[in-house]
């Protein structure tokens, strides 16, 4: 059975670089019916899709973030990493990986890590 | 952006009552509609996929419904198990778009 967890700093100062991965296992990031993706819900809000990578390295990035994240896979290690820039409080939140099946059905995911954006 | 808008917002209800949250999508999502269920420090659970099918797993208690724009997620008999956050999200064009979520709480 597939599983995902999160892993990365829980505390990011303001301006600096969010960095978090996804470690799979009990299957292949490298099996081509899936994207891995990340979603996030800050506190009070709901969730935003953040965008998703395939084992190829495509990727596709939600327009509100795309000038701010970086989404990359290593397959080597079965794991997937989001980097997100310039960081304000806004982007406190819970932060989700899961695996996206088509058409975007997100099947499996991890039990989700909170960063907090603060001096 | 396709914009899904739940409702309510909040729901009080006891155990063994029927529950119904309603979606509804800006544009038409076709039936490119997914439901899930969170709660604080588990891994949230697919419920529901393409409107109506229900996910391998997942109690028969739940089932979907609609298509083009209009949505529902009905608990047939609530359980202790189901009091929990559920969100709706469009799979129709990306960006993939989510609900505000239902937060369903014990009466």
């Amino acid at each position: 059975q597939v599983q995902l967890q999160e892993s990365g700093p829980g505390l990011v100062k303001p301006s600096q670089t969010l960095s978090l991965t996804c470690t799979v296992s009990g299957g292949s990031i490298s099996r081509g019916d899936y994207y891995w993706s990340w979603i996030r819900q800050p506190p009070g809000k709901g969730l935003e899709w953040i965008g998703h990578i395939y084992y190829t390295g495509s990727t596709f990035s939600n327009p509100s973030l795309k000038s701010r994240l970086t989404i990359s896979v290593d397959t080597s290690k079965n794991q997937f990493s989001l980097k997100l820039i310039s960081v304000t409080a806004a982007d406190t939140a819970i932060y989700y990986c899961a695996r996206y099946e088509e058409p975007a059905i997100l099947d499996v995911w991890g039990k989700g890590t909170t960063v907090t954006v603060s001096s | 952006d396709i914009q899904m808008t739940q409702s309510p917002s909040s729901l009080s209800a006891s155990v063994g009552d029927r529950v119904t949250i309603t979606c509804r999508a800006s544009q038409t999502i076709l039936s490119y509609l997914n439901w899930y269920q969170v709660k604080p420090g588990k891994a949230p659970n697919l419920l529901i996929y393409a409107a109506s099918i229900l996910q391998s797993g997942v109690p028969s208690r739940f089932s979907g419904s609609g298509s083009g724009t209009d949505f529902t997620l009905t608990i047939s008999s609530l359980q202790p198990e189901d009091f929990a956050t559920y969100f709706c999200q469009q799979s129709h064009s990306s960006p993939f778009t989510f609900g505000q979520g239902t937060r369903l709480e014990i009466k």
